[in-house]
């Protein structure tokens, strides 16, 4: 069966600081990845998908990046966090598709999230 | 009007009632449907994918009407564990063929 790990579960940053989140997906091949940021009492805001290795797509302009350094890995990054970045961000796959036809109908999978305090 | 509009709620209901929530979304477009559950500071868990021709999966139905550009999740028989939020997912709106999800409706069964 697919497992999908994210760390860590919290974290508490300073403003200016960097961050790495990272996302490994278990059980399948060529999963399209996701990064979510859902803030406090708000809907999930898809920030980055990846269709395959290195393909990586932004759906919001922000100071945070995204890359897929192997198959099944995806790593969220910022060099200088802020406030406004706090959130529970969230990672997700979904069976690959092959193409972004496809990919809309395959239900996505999350991850147990990352809790991030910017202070 | 927003791509995917929810009711936020809360719903507060009592045991052992029958509870619904509809979910309207704008594109006339749109390919596929789900509804996810969400508890409390976790993460959405898939709860149901909702067909053309409706589903049901125990105490729970989904249905679409196209015609009217929503989906409706129907629970009956509420149970205090299915108190959370539940959030709609819409896919091909707007062009685009990512996820939108709705902000999620709010579901408190009390004894």
């Amino acid at each position: 069966s697919q497992t999908i790990h994210q760390w860590p579960a919290t974290l508490v940053q300073p403003v200016g600081s960097p961050l790495s989140l990272e996302c490994t997906v278990e059980g399948t091949s060529n999963p399209n990845l996701y990064w979510y940021r859902q803030a406090a009492g708000r809907g999930l805001q898809l920030l980055f998908y990846s269709v395959g290795i290195g393909q990586i797509s932004s759906e919001v302009p922000q100071n945070l990046s995204a890359s897929r350094p192997q198959d099944r890995q995806f790593i969220l990054s910022s060099k200088k966090l802020l406030l406004s970045d706090s959130g529970f961000y969230l990672c997700a796959w979904s069976v690959h598709g092959g193409d972004l036809m496809t990919l809309s109908y395959n239900e996505q999978f999350f991850g147990p999230g990352t809790r991030l305090t910017v202070l | 009007r927003k791509e995917v509009e929810q009711d936020p709620g809360p719903f507060n209901v009592p045991e052992g009632a029958t509870v619904a929530f509809n979910c309207t979304y704008s594109n006339s477009a749109s390919q596929s449907f789900f509804w996810y559950r969400q508890d409390c500071r976790k993460e959405p868990k898939l709860l149901m994918s909702v067909y053309s021709s409706g589903n049901e999966d125990g105490r729970f139905t989904a249905q679409l009407n196209r015609a009217s550009q929503y989906i409706s999740l129907l629970i009956r028989d509420s149970k205090l564990s299915d108190s959370a939020t539940y959030l709609c997912v819409v896919i091909g709106t707007g062009g685009s063929y990512i996820p939108t999800f709705g902000r999620g409706t709010s579901l408190i069964v009390h004894p």
